[in-house]
């Protein structure tokens, strides 16, 4: 089905750990986003990717880092992960108006 | 800096009744797009609804609509003949003009009383 696919769906992790969070469209979309939500607080944009080969800095970035693997493809990293950092993650992308949302990623930091 | 708020946390509404939901705005650019999603708990996020700065028509999709007052900057979902379904987290986002980043507001919650 097209969409937007995201992996994994749960992860625990220890403090300190690294992960990478998996997005995947293919809806030939240039833009993607990486946003986080938490109770309250709506979602957070944390990066985002205008076109293949670019990628920018949202409102909440610190604690990570991401890959523009292709146009398909963007990938989230928590190189030490901080029970500050969890959250559920989402996944988007867009062409024209209005997101595309991945189903997202419910991560606990522990 | 651009701003989103929606100050109703939560909302009540009979089956069948027409809600609001309240948004407001912050904006320096003429250009710029709004939108609403809907989180059901399963939490997926769905699109409902587009409105552009330049539209003169409301914006309407089925029984959404979306009340746009420009010089008041606000963005209200008006959702008509409600039903057990829409029981859901709703967001509002608005896109500045020129820019990939969209913001979101922090959400209502919104319960069908049967």
């Amino acid at each position: 089905n097209a969409g937007v696919t995201q992996t994994p769906k749960f992860q625990v992790l220890k403090t300190g750990q690294s992960m990478t969070l998996q997005c995947a469209q293919d809806m030939n979309h240039n833009s993607m986003y990486w946003y986080r939500q938490d109770p309250g607080m709506g979602l957070r944009l944390i990066y985002y990717s205008a076109s293949e080969g670019t990628t920018d800095k949202g409102e909440v970035p610190n604690g990570y880092n991401v890959s523009r693997l292709n146009k398909r493809e963007f990938s989230l990293r928590l190189e030490s992960a901080a029970p500050s950092q969890t959250s559920v993650y989402f996944c988007a992308s867009i062409q024209g108006n209005g997101y595309t949302f991945g189903s997202g990623t419910r991560l606990t930091v522990v | 800096a651009q701003k989103i708020t929606q100050t109703q946390p939560g909302m009540f509404v009979q089956e069948k009744e027409a809600v609001t939901l309240d948004c407001t705005y912050d904006t320096s650019d003429q250009s710029y797009g709004l939108f609403w999603y809907k989180q059901p708990s399963s939490g997926e996020m769905i699109f409902l609804i587009y409105q552009g700065s330049y539209d003169e028509q409301n914006a309407t999709e089925g029984r959404y609509s979306l009340n746009f007052q420009k010089a008041r900057k606000s963005a209200n979902l008006v959702i008509s003949a409600s039903q057990l379904g829409d029981s859901a987290m709703y967001f509002c986002a608005m896109r500045e003009g020129g820019t990939y980043k969209y913001i979101f507001g922090t959400g209502t919650r919104l319960k069908v009383l049967a």
